[in-house]
This record gives structure tokens, C-alpha cells and sequence, in this order.
């Protein structure tokens, strides 16, 4: 099976612009989950994903969004970017009902 | 919320020697225990796991213990190789398809 897929790789943005990311599961998980993280505060959980619908969500400002398409894939969306959120944005699926979480290779987001 | 805590942030090992890394965690609800490595540029790659039913596991040189009572959990590498260098998180869930709270991760360096 194909791993955790993410795009666009590398991303540089500006202060004040906006981005979407994207993550296509392992074939057949239908959850996924993003994380941010960073050299300070490590891993950090954003949000999680099932059948389309937001089931939990982590203590990020309401500038990082997400969603989830029926074919399980997922976007997150940062907007109004402050130099804070340069970040490598790793997402993660599993299978309904499973513990083990799979991540994908991430996003490397720079605001300058 | 859960708070996992790793010690310690570092970790140098000569070749063949064995090294084990400890972790601890807040929430009693907490009932798996996922260690994480990640290599410089790549995603974090589940190694090993452990739910709170299990007392110990193991996978050829690497193994996992879990002491509920004193809610912390240690990774053991034996026989240690230049290839296991990497970044070791540990982390902690409260259940299936559940966010992961991540360590802050140690480097774990082997000395050839």
C-alpha cells in the first residue's frame, strides 16, 4: 500500500497571505489527523478528522482550519499567516477503530 | 489535558551498548503508548507500541515497558547501531483514532 501522501512539499509565504495544504490517507483509513511541529514546541495535535466531520480538535487559534472530502482526503488551511506558523505540518491516518497513527512526510511551511 | 514528559533530551551511546529512554504522563485515562524516530528530514515512523493491558513488548532489539501505577513508560534498544540515531518521541492516547500528546523527543546519537 502507498503511504501517507502530502503536498506541496515546501511552501514560502508572506505574512498576512493564506494556505492550504493537503493529505491523502493510506488507502482505506478514514481518519486523519494534522500536527504541527516545531524545533520549540514539538508535536502538536491541530485537528482530527472522520467521515468528513471535525471530531476533536487541539488548542490552535481559529486562523488553522481543516476538512475532510467522502474519499478521506484532507486540507488544512492557515489563514492571515503570522512568522509564528512557520512549521512543518505533518499529518497522520489510521483505520477506524485502531491506535496506530501513520504519518505522511509533511509540509514545510516558512512565513517570512 | 495529558502531559507527556521525556528525559532525557539527549542521549549518547557507544556502538552495541544498549540505551533506554523514559517518559512519563499525567492522565490515568491515558491507554496507548506509541514511540515514534524520526530521521533528520523524514517523517516520524512508528517503531513500537504498547496498550495499558501490556506490561512489556518486544520486537527483536527494541522493546517497550509500561508501568501504570507510576505512569511511565521507557523504550529499550539493545544492541544499538550507527543507523539507530535519530529523534525518539513518545507519546500517549486515551483511545482509538484519539490525539496523540507528543514528548518534546530525545536525540539519541550512537557513537561508532
Amino acid at each position: 500500500k502507498a503511504g501517507v501522501t502530502q503536498t506541496p512539499r515546501y511552501l514560502i509565504k508572506t505574512r498576512g497571505q493564506q494556505v492550504t495544504l493537503s493529505c491523502s490517507p493510506i488507502s482505506g483509513h478514514r481518519s486523519v489527523s494534522w500536527y504541527q511541529q516545531t524545533p520549540g514546541q514539538g508535536l502538536q495535535f491541530l485537528f482530527e478528522y472522520f467521515s468528513e466531520t471535525q471530531r476533536n480538535k487541539g488548542n490552535f487559534p481559529g486562523r488553522f482550519s481543516g476538512r475532510q472530502f467522502s474519499n478521506s482526503r484532507s486540507e488544512m488551511n492557515v489563514s492571515t499567516l503570522e512568522l509564528g506558523d512557520s512549521a512543518l505540518y505533518l499529518c497522520a491516518s489510521s483505520l477506524l477503530g485502531s491506535y496506530e497513527q501513520y504519518f505522511g512526510p509533511g509540509t514545510r511551511l516558512t512565513v517570512t | 489535558g495529558e502531559n507527556v514528559e521525556q528525559h532525557p533530551s539527549t542521549l549518547s551511546v557507544q556502538e552495541g551498548d544498549s540505551a533506554v529512554i523514559k517518559c512519563t504522563y499525567s492522565d490515568s485515562a491515558s491507554n496507548y503508548f506509541p514511540w515514534y524516530k524520526q530521521e533528520l528530514g523524514k517523517r516520524p515512523q512508528l517503531i513500537i507500541d504498547i496498550r495499558s493491558n501490556v506490561g512489556e513488548k518486544k520486537d527483536q532489539r527494541i522493546a517497550v515497558t509500561l508501568n501504570k501505577t507510576a505512569k511511565h513508560f521507557s523504550l529499550h534498544i539493545t544492541e544499538t547501531q550507527p543507523e539507530d540515531s535519530a529523534v525518539y518521541f513518545c507519546a500517549a492516547s486515551t483511545g482509538a483514532n484519539s490525539k496523540l500528546t507528543f514528548g518534546k523527543g530525545i536525540t539519541l546519537s550512537v557513537r561508532p
